[in-house]
């Protein structure tokens, strides 16, 4: 049964670096079928793709956030992670980790908020 | 981006009804439309995938059609479970946007 961990801070600084990480269990992150990915939903609104990755590294971001986003795989760990730099209040949202095929979130974890703020 | 526009955002109806919400694409994304389902405080689950391609373990109530830039879900027969925010999402170019939602409400 393949499911999808966040962890990290529920409380993030404004201008500081919020951090999560998706553990997954069931699947090897190394598989060559899947990227693996963060969307985000701040509260009581839609859903936003933040990006990708490949186990081997290629990756794509939401240009929206590029300049402040990096998305990195750990397969020792089965983890992968997700950076956002130079947060502010709008960031503040339920990031969701996903496991996806031709980016179709076919498996999500439960959901992480995380509050900006100071 | 493409921009992905449900309608309607908000819809009610009965047990047994059919029922079905529009998306509709700024461009031509062929195929690569994907339907979400999403019940309060859980994250989204997959329904409908290429359009019209049902995710394993889901319901055949459940059906998807369109192509191009129009793009339908339809429930045949409302269940009870089924009261919750539809969302779609197109995958054919990156960012990979989704829809604004419909929320599908008990009449």
């Amino acid at each position: 049964q393949l499911q999808l961990q966040e962890s990290g801070p529920g409380l993030v600084r404004p201008s500081e670096t919020l951090s999560l990480i998706c553990t997954v269990s069931g699947d090897s992150i190394s598989s060559n079928t899947y990227y693996w990915g963060w969307i985000r939903q701040p509260p009581g609104k839609g859903l936003e793709w933040i990006g990708s990755m490949f186990y081997s590294g290629s990756a794509d971001y939401n240009p929206s956030l590029k300049s402040r986003v990096t998305i990195s795989v750990d397969t020792s760990k089965n983890q992968f992670s997700l950076n956002l730099s130079s947060v502010t209040a709008a960031d503040t949202a339920v990031y969701y980790c996903a496991r996806l095929y031709t980016r179709i979130a076919d498996y999500w974890g439960q959901g992480t908020l995380v509050i900006v703020s100071s | 981006d493409i921009q992905m526009t449900q309608s309607p955002s908000s819809l009610s109806a009965s047990v047994g009804d059919r029922v079905t919400i529009t998306c509709r694409a700024s461009q031509s994304i062929f195929s690569y439309l994907n339907w979400y389902l999403q019940k309060p405080g859980k994250a989204p689950k997959l329904l409908i995938y290429a359009a019209s391609s049902l995710q394993s373990g889901v319901p055949s109530r459940f059906s998807g059609s369109g192509s191009g830039t129009d793009f339908t879900l339809t429930i045949s027969s409302l269940q009870p479970e089924d009261f919750a925010t539809y969302f779609c999402q197109q995958s054919y170019s990156p960012p990979y946007t989704f829809g604004q939602g419909t929320k599908l409400e008990i009449k």
